[in-house]
């Protein structure tokens, strides 16, 4: 079957740099995304992954090793604002998105 | 209007009733696609289709039909709802197809009693 695994759950401090892990197993790969997703609210888009490496845009940046099966989003600078729920998926080899449960993250002052 | 609408916000049903759930796109984006949000698990694709007048088969697509009569409308239809489809609906779209980027709307949550 299909998988996506990210932790449920992090904390981490005001000004602080935190990396939320995702690992997948899925039928294919046609690249992975990350969301941000404030409570109550729709996912928002934060980055593509197609080809290893790192991407960086402003306070975040994504990692991806296909060989590994494995990505990480890497927030600094974290405000709090950044509270909110980040979600990774991966599209399979049917062009279909393949959704972790997400990871909360919370932000202390 | 900019980006996707749903309508309505938030709905409470009585189990046995008929639902459809509004989904509208400005964007002039050919893919839309419907997912259910639970807690604790991921978006889940209920339907999708990637250009007017085409459907396809998600992940969980029983107990829900669709159609794509134009562009911008998208609707989905819960023909004789049942509790487990208590859940947050969310409407995406995607310009040039299933590699793009998906656009959410704001969701639709809907109870089931």
């Amino acid at each position: 079957g299909q998988n996506i695994d990210q932790p449920t759950e992090m904390t981490a401090t005001e000004g602080a740099i935190v990396q939320i892990n995702c690992t997948y197993q899925t039928s294919g790969f046609n690249g992975l995304f990350w969301y941000q997703q404030h409570a109550g609210e729709a996912p928002t888009f934060l980055s593509y992954n197609v080809l290893d490496g790192l991407e960086e845009k402003g306070r975040f940046s994504s990692f991806l090793s296909r060989s590994k099966g494995y990505s990480y989003l890497l927030l600094k600078e974290l405000q709090m604002k950044d509270s909110a729920s980040y979600l990774c998926a991966v599209m399979d080899s049917n062009y279909q998105l393949i959704w972790g449960a997400g990871t909360k993250l919370i932000i202390k002052p | 209007i900019a980006g996707i609408t749903q309508a309505p916000t938030s709905q409470i049903l009585a189990a046995g009733r008929r639902m459809t759930l509004r989904c509208t796109q400005d964007m002039r984006h050919n893919a839309m696609y419907w997912y259910r949000q639970d807690l604790g698990l991921g978006l889940r694709l209920i339907h999708y289709s990637n250009t007017a007048g085409t459907t396809g088969k998600g992940e969980v697509p029983d107990g829900y039909s669709v159609s794509r009569a134009n562009t911008d409308d998208f609707p989905l239809t819960l023909a004789s709802a049942v509790p487990s489809q208590t859940s947050v609906y969310f409407c995406a779209s995607s310009d040039k197809g299933a590699t793009d980027t998906q656009y959410f709307g704001p969701g639709t949550r809907l109870t089931v009693l």
